[in-house]
């Protein structure tokens, strides 16, 4: 089983709607959380970052961690065709000096 | 700030050939990292630097495989000799120990084996 578990999609969903993205985990050593965006042939991108528990809020992003549960989510309110993507978790322990854990990544289609 | 750089964008080669990745990292940056990313396996961290030391090669597949950063500004992985399952886009990243985990990553080679 892997470290970090994300559906790899892909998911459809209409312009203006709210894309709800997660990911799963097993190492409750985990402190560091982050979604990253990676466009077609790009390299990817940092999109959130989040220290241990807690809801943080960037734009239309919202990134939520709930440690009790080993389960982190990502969401994109009012989506347009421009957030269409992969969208990759990462999160590493506090002593692993930047190794990060990726998730497989889920394809992100928005639809005009 | 020119971003983290990569070369060659893309490769072709032929099984046995030895294939060389290069990779500059952003100024001041302290880590860098080379990553793999296939549709089967997604993105596999390789291999990691701090200070051009380096820390972690747990990743690295085979013996074939070998990375060097001979000074801050540059970083080489090598494949010897190079197979068709080492087809993947390989990604170099680095970041600086202030900024947390944050880490900035190039465009990506796109190697393909013959």
């Amino acid at each position: 089983q892997k470290e970090v578990e994300q559906d790899p999609g892909p998911l459809s969903v209409p312009e203006g709607a709210i894309v709800s993205l997660n990911c799963t985990y097993s190492n409750s050593a985990f402190q560091y959380f982050m979604w990253y965006r990676q466009y077609s042939r790009k390299g990817p991108e940092l999109l959130m970052y989040t220290y241990s528990s807690g809801n943080k809020e960037d734009g239309r992003f919202t990134a939520q961690v709930d440690k009790s549960s080993k389960y982190i989510s990502l969401f994109i309110r009012d989506s347009q065709p421009s957030d269409s993507a992969t969208y990759l978790c990462a999160m590493s322990t506090t002593d692993s000096w930047g190794k990060l854990q990726f998730g497989a990544g889920t394809q992100v289609v928005v639809t005009p | 700030d020119a971003g983290v750089i990569q070369s060659p964008r893309h490769e072709v080669t032929e099984m046995g050939q030895e294939v060389t990745l290069r990779c500059k990292p952003i100024s001041g940056h302290d880590y860098l990292f080379w990553y793999r990313q296939t549709m089967m396996r997604g993105l596999e961290l390789l291999i990691y630097f701090n200070n051009n030391v380096p820390i972690d090669d747990s990743g690295m597949p085979e013996d074939r495989f070998s990375a060097k950063m001979p000074n801050a500004s540059f970083s080489t992985l090598k494949i010897q000799p190079s197979e068709p399952r080492d087809s993947a886009v390989y990604f170099c990243a680095s970041r600086t120990q202030g900024l947390g985990e944050t880490q900035y990553f190039g465009p990506g080679t796109r190697l393909l084996v013959l």
